[in-house]
């Protein structure tokens, strides 16, 4: 059973560019979570997606944004890139979305913005 | 506004000995309790999860216990070996809301 694929692994981007990262959940599940991950401010969750739904979305500004297509794969793009956005982006999938199933995570997309 | 903390927030210890993590959060009506561990660099892998209805779950040399009145989650590692070396990571999930709060993390270091 393959498990959760992150695309690219490493990007380096330049201020005010933009970047779209990509997710791939486990076969059969429905939830995508996404995640900034930076070692001044830990894990913090950015949004959920179920069903192509976005049903709950953390305290990140709209240059980030997120969606989910059919087979549930899911993109995250985060738009006029600051210095401050450099981070590593994980994804989880679960089957029905983290309040109900285990979550289980992809290796990370490092962000640098130069 | 849900707060997750771990203590301590780095631990080393010698190969062999028993040893326990802890994650304290501060809003009990949470749905369920998620242990991780992340290697440098890399994802998170799940350990164990534990539903608001458990006391505790367990896995080979892990085991996880839940008091959710005292809002406290404890993680036993039992014969640590250098491979147990890693942050350990608790996460929350709160009921209705899909939102996920992360703790701060424990590195543990497992010296041979």
């Amino acid at each position: 059973k393959a498990g959760v694929t992150q695309t690219p692994r490493y990007l380096i981007k330049t201020r005010g560019q933009q970047v779209t990262l990509s997710c791939s959940p486990i076969s059969g599940h429905r939830s995508v979570s996404w995640y900034q991950q930076t070692p001044g401010q830990g894990l913090q969750f950015l949004f959920e997606y179920f069903s192509e739904t976005q049903r709950n979305k953390g305290n990140f500004p709209g240059r980030f944004s997120g969606r989910q297509f059919s087979n549930s794969r899911s993109e995250m793009n985060v738009s006029t890139l600051e210095l401050g956005d450099s981070a590593l982006y994980l994804c989880a999938s679960s089957l029905l979305g983290q309040q109900n199933t285990e979550a289980f995570f992809g290796q990370g997309t490092r962000l640098t913005v130069v | 506004k849900q707060e997750v903390t771990q203590i301590p927030a780095a631990l080393s210890v010698p190969e062999g000995e028993n040893l326990v993590l802890n994650c304290s959060f501060t809003d009990s009506a949470i749905y369920n309790l998620q242990w991780f561990r992340q290697d440098p660099g890399k994802g998170l892998t799940s350990l164990l999860l534990i539903q608001s209805s458990q006391r505790e779950q367990t896995s080979g040399r892990l085991n996880a216990s839940l008091d959710k009145s005292s809002g406290r989650s404890t993680l036993y590692i039992a014969a640590s070996q250098p491979g147990d070396s890693a942050t350990y990571l608790c996460a929350v999930t709160v009921g209705g809301y899909q939102k996920v709060t992360f703790g701060t993390g424990t590195k543990l270091q497992v010296i041979p």
